[in-house]
């Protein structure tokens, strides 16, 4: 696709409940990163990906939280038991990282997770 | 020392004027500072981004001054539009390891007719 894609668009859960946050980053972008937006706040750092391998999961709130890119392309973030606080938009990013190092990350719409 | 203090929190401008939004960091290793806007319900998108080899960079309406000894960056929006009403990020990032941005709070701009 021409942009990140990211599914659903709006998830409500039930408190305890698995979820699946799935993104397809931009077609040969090697660089993959998970966020979370609360209401009225930046994006917070989640995840980031090269590759397959996740080279910086220093964002993960807890173990509840795992993220997963095993073709090293589309990424999935999962979170288990989930609670009232993990409401939040839930974004993606994709960038190209070449030999002069970054480029622009390009983000998702994001994925609204409301927690009940 | 990872965090990007920025500010106002939000900013009213009158159509035509120019808009300033302010951003300070503490990591010296940080090396690429974007700018994002976003409108409600979409994802942020880059407006315009710095390294620190420049003090100032210029695309049409959008300008971002640098300031590496103080550690201090900005963007102003000059002739702010209506269209422009958004909230603006500003981040910093590394261009070695892993890549990560660190995100401003935001400032919610609104731009009056």
């Amino acid at each position: 696709g021409a942009g990140v894609s990211q599914t659903p668009s709006n998830k409500v859960t039930e408190k305890g409940k698995y979820v699946e946050l799935r993104c397809d980053p931009i077609s040969g972008h090697t660089a993959l990163y998970w966020y979370r937006q609360s209401l009225g706040q930046g994006p917070e750092f989640l995840i980031y990906f090269q590759g397959t391998g996740a080279a910086d999961d220093s964002g993960l709130p807890n173990d509840r939280f795992f993220a997963v890119r095993p073709e090293g392309s589309v990424s999935t973030l999962k979170i288990q038991r989930t609670e009232r606080g993990d409401s939040a938009v839930y974004l993606c990013a994709s960038s190209l990282v070449g030999g002069s190092g970054l480029t622009e990350a390009f983000f998702g719409q994001g994925t609204r997770l409301t927690v009940v | 020392q990872q965090q990007v203090k920025q500010s106002p929190q939000s900013l009213i401008v009158q159509k035509g004027g120019i808009s300033i939004i302010n951003c300070a960091y503490e990591n010296t290793a940080f090396d690429y500072f974007p700018w994002y806007q976003q409108f409600p319900g979409k994802g942020p998108a880059l407006l315009i981004a710095i390294r620190p080899d420049v003090s100032e960079k210029k695309e049409g309406r959008f300008t971002i001054s640098f300031n590496k000894s103080a550690k201090q960056f900005s963007l102003h929006i000059m002739d702010s539009q209506p269209g422009d009403s958004a909230t603006y990020f500003c981040a910093a990032s590394t261009t070695s390891g892993t890549y990560k941005y660190i995100f401003g709070t935001g400032t919610r701009l609104k731009v009056l007719a």
